[in-house]
């Protein structure tokens, strides 16, 4: 059973291209969760999606970002014309059930994205 | 607001040697208590958690950590350390009415030397 796979692992994109991070949760999860790690920072949540549904998307910048997990294939984060402060790692939990305390979450090895 | 504090940006120390990772937090209301480790070119993988009942958690690789409320703690400690415990260490909570997000601290870097 794979873990959660996160691709690419590397992505560098030019101020004003467009970002796409990829997440395939582990087979049988259909719990979602973005987080963004800056530089000297902790993890920060970003969005929590369940298939084809955005749970809770409060961490999100109201801007450029977008979050889905559709029925089919892997969640995605976007994010539209990047500027320099979206250099970061972005990770992607999965679990079976939502919640951190009724089960066990899994995270992927992120995404580090740098905006050049 | 709830907040994580992990004041050690690095902890370096011998192999065979006892570490203590502290952690300290911030809430007005009650919170689960997590411990990550993220080893290198990985992802952050579960230590160990406290929900209730005995304040002293035993985790996987003979780490453990011991919940003091009124300190408001979540120092992760482990007795004799090995290179292979070299890693980055996350203290996260979540809040007991609403577990589905994390609150992390900026991590603790463990270098452990031969």
């Amino acid at each position: 059973n794979a873990g959660v796979m996160q691709n690419p692992r590397h992505l560098v994109r030019r101020r004003g291209q467009e970002a796409r991070l990829r997440c395939s949760p582990m087979k049988g999860h259909s719990h979602v969760y973005w987080y963004r790690q800056l530089p000297e920072e902790g993890l920060k949540f970003m969005v929590y999606l369940q298939k084809e549904n955005i749970i809770d998307e409060s961490g999100m910048p109201k801007e450029r970002f977008s979050a889905e997990f559709p029925k089919e294939g892997p969640s995605i984060l976007r994010i539209q014309q990047v500027v320099r402060g979206d250099s970061a790692a972005y990770f992607c939990a999965s679990s079976r059930q939502g919640g951190f305390m009724n089960t066990e979450a899994f995270f992927g090895q992120g995404t580090r994205l740098t905006v050049v | 607001a709830q907040s994580v504090t992990q004041l050690d940006s690095q902890v370096p120390v011998f192999e065979e040697a006892p570490v203590e990772l502290r952690c300290n937090y911030s809430s007005s209301v009650s919170v689960y208590l997590f411990w990550y480790v993220q080893y290198p070119n990985q992802g952050l993988q579960l230590l160990l958690k406290y929900l209730s009942g005995s304040t002293l958690v035993k985790g996987i690789n003979g780490f453990e950590a011991e919940f003091n409320k009124s300190q408001t703690s979540f120092h992760l400690r482990k007795p004799s350390v090995h290179i292979s415990d070299t890693a980055e260490y996350f203290c996260a909570v979540t809040l007991s009415y609403n577990t589905d997000k994390l609150i992390f601290g900026t991590g603790t870097r463990l270098q452990v030397f031969p």
